[in-house]
């Protein structure tokens, strides 16, 4: 069974850094492309980072490129995202979602996500 | 950036009723769009890719048309489970789109 299980949120200041986890398991990792996905309260969906599945290349939502750093370690079946310089609208529950190639990718699997709040 | 619209915002159905939710693109996205539900609390599941493809496990009652801007979900006949918030998702352009959904609730 395919697993994505988020960690690392809570409450972070403005300006703040936090760096969250996603742990796989139930599927060959390495071999499959991540995202992180983000979801502000009451809000709908954003997509926020890509990684390939050797980590070689990533891509950035406007909005947090040069703050939000993904990385991966295909040893440790893990996804990361590291966040720094973080204000209030990076409120949101954090997804990590595995792609699934078709004619284009989709989000196949999702973890229950992570909460980050951003306040003072 | 392709803007998808949803409508209408709120369904009320009751059981076993036929739900029609719509999914509007700005400009055509070709056959590259995806429903998803999501449920209170849960995180979204992908009910279909491709505009009329279901994802795995997803039930018949489900199924997905369209092409180009206009793009419908329908369930055939609701079941309780069914009610929740769906979502579409375009990705004719990285890094894509979502609308901002429909809310399926119980009349």
């Amino acid at each position: 069974e395919v697993q994505l299980v988020e960690s690392g949120g809570g409450l972070v200041q403005p300006g703040g850094s936090l760096r969250l986890s996603c742990a796989a398991s139930g599927f060959t990792f390495s071999s499959y492309e991540m995202n992180w996905v983000r979801q502000a309260p009451g809000k709908g969906l954003e997509w926020v980072s890509y990684i390939s599945s050797t980590g070689r290349t990533t891509y950035y939502a406007d909005s947090v490129k040069g703050r939000f750093t993904i990385s991966r370690d295909n040893a440790k079946n893990s996804l990361y995202l590291q966040m720094k310089s973080l204000r209030a609208e990076d409120t949101a529950v954090y997804y990590c979602a595995r792609d699934i190639k078709t004619t284009v990718t989709w989000f196949d699997y999702w973890g229950q996500g992570t909460l980050v709040t951003v306040s003072s | 950036e392709i803007v998808l619209t949803q409508s209408p915002a709120t369904l009320s159905l009751y059981p076993g009723e036929r739900a029609t939710l719509s999914c509007r693109a700005s400009q055509s996205v070709s056959s590259y769009l995806a429903w998803y539900q999501q449920k209170p609390g849960q995180a979204p599941r992908l009910l279909i890719y491709d505009a009329s493809n279901r994802a795995t496990g997803i039930p018949a009652r489900f199924s997905g048309t369209g092409s180009g801007t206009d793009f419908t979900l329908t369930i055939s006949s609701l079941e309780a489970e069914d009610f929740a918030v769906y979502y579409c998702q375009q990705r004719s352009n990285w890094p894509g789109t979502f609308g901002q959904g429909t809310k399926l609730e119980i009349k």
